[in-house]
C-alpha cells in the first residue's frame, strides 16, 4: 500500500459545481499536511496546509481527518481556472520527510 | 530571500553525453527533493536528500543517475549517457524544520531534452 494515495482522476466537473477529493495516508506518525496545486508543465505550488481544525481560504476548504487518516480538499463555485493536479502531501514526524501523493487531476468544464 | 533555484531551465544534450542538473534550495532548508515529469505525466519522485546523505531513493533508476547533496553547494542530479527516453522536466523541491516550516517550494524545474 502507498504511503500516500490519491484517485488520479480526472474529474470532470461543470463550472460552477463544488468537488470534493481525499487523500489517505498510512503513517500515523504523520504530523503535517498540505495540499499543493500544479498546472501544466509548471512547478507545483503550495494551495493550503491542513489544520486540525479544518481551514478555509475562500472558495478551498481542507479538511483533516486524523481517526481514518485522510485529507480532504473542496473547492466551491469552481472556475475555469480552478483546472489543474492537486497533490497531497503529508509530512512525517519522525524526520520532516514529506511523502507526496500522485495528484488529482480536475477538469472544470465550461 | 531567494526561493529554489534550479539551472539550467533549459538543457540539449545528445545521447550519450551527461547531464548534470543543479538546484539551490531556500535559506535555511536541508531537505531536497528531486522529482521527473514525463510529458503529459504526473510527477514522479526520484531521490530526497539531507545534507550529505541519501535518505531513499527508490524512485531513482539504479543505473546512469545519481544524486548529491553536499556540505557547501547546490545539490546535483546526474545523468550519464542519456538516453531519449530522459528527456522530461526535472522538478526539484526544498523544506525545512521545525514548526510551520517543513512545507516544500519548488524551483520552475529543467527541462532536459536528449536529441
Amino acid at each position: 500500500r502507498k504511503e500516500v494515495e490519491q484517485d488520479p482522476g480526472p474529474f470532470n466537473v461543470p463550472e460552477g459545481a463544488t468537488v470534493a477529493f481525499n487523500c489517505t495516508y498510512s503513517n500515523s506518525a504523520s504530523q503535517s499536511f498540505f495540499w499543493y496545486r500544479q498546472d501544466c508543465r509548471k512547478e507545483p505550488k503550495l494551495l493550503m496546509s491542513v489544520y486540525s481544525s479544518g481551514n478555509e481560504d475562500g472558495r478551498f476548504t481542507a479538511q483533516l481527518n486524523r481517526a481514518s487518516q485522510y485529507i480532504s480538499l473542496l473547492i466551491r463555485d469552481s472556475k475555469l481556472s480552478d483546472s489543474a493536479t492537486y497533490l497531497c502531501v503529508v509530512n512525517i514526524r519522525r524526520n520532516y520527510q514529506l511523502i507526496w501523493g500522485a495528484g488529482t487531476k480536475l477538469i472544470i468544464k465550461p | 530571500n531567494a526561493g529554489v533555484m534550479q539551472n539550467p531551465r533549459h538543457l540539449v544534450r545528445r545521447r550519450g553525453q551527461e547531464a548534470r542538473l543543479r538546484c539551490s534550495p531556500m535559506k535555511g532548508h536541508s531537505h531536497v527533493y528531486w522529482y521527473r515529469q514525463l510529458p503529459e505525466e504526473g510527477l514522479k519522485f526520484m531521490v530526497y536528500l539531507q545534507k550529505e546523505n541519501i535518505i531513499d531513493e527508490s524512485g531513482m533508476p539504479k543505473e546512469r543517475f545519481s544524486a548529491e547533496f553536499p556540505k557547501e553547494g547546490p545539490s546535483i542530479l546526474r545523468i550519464q549517457q542519456v538516453v531519449r527516453g530522459d528527456s522530461a522536466a526535472y522538478f526539484c523541491a526544498s523544506s525545512g524544520e521545525g514548526q510551520g516550516r517543513t512545507e516544500a517550494f519548488f524551483g520552475q524545474g529543467t527541462r532536459l531534452t536528449v536529441v
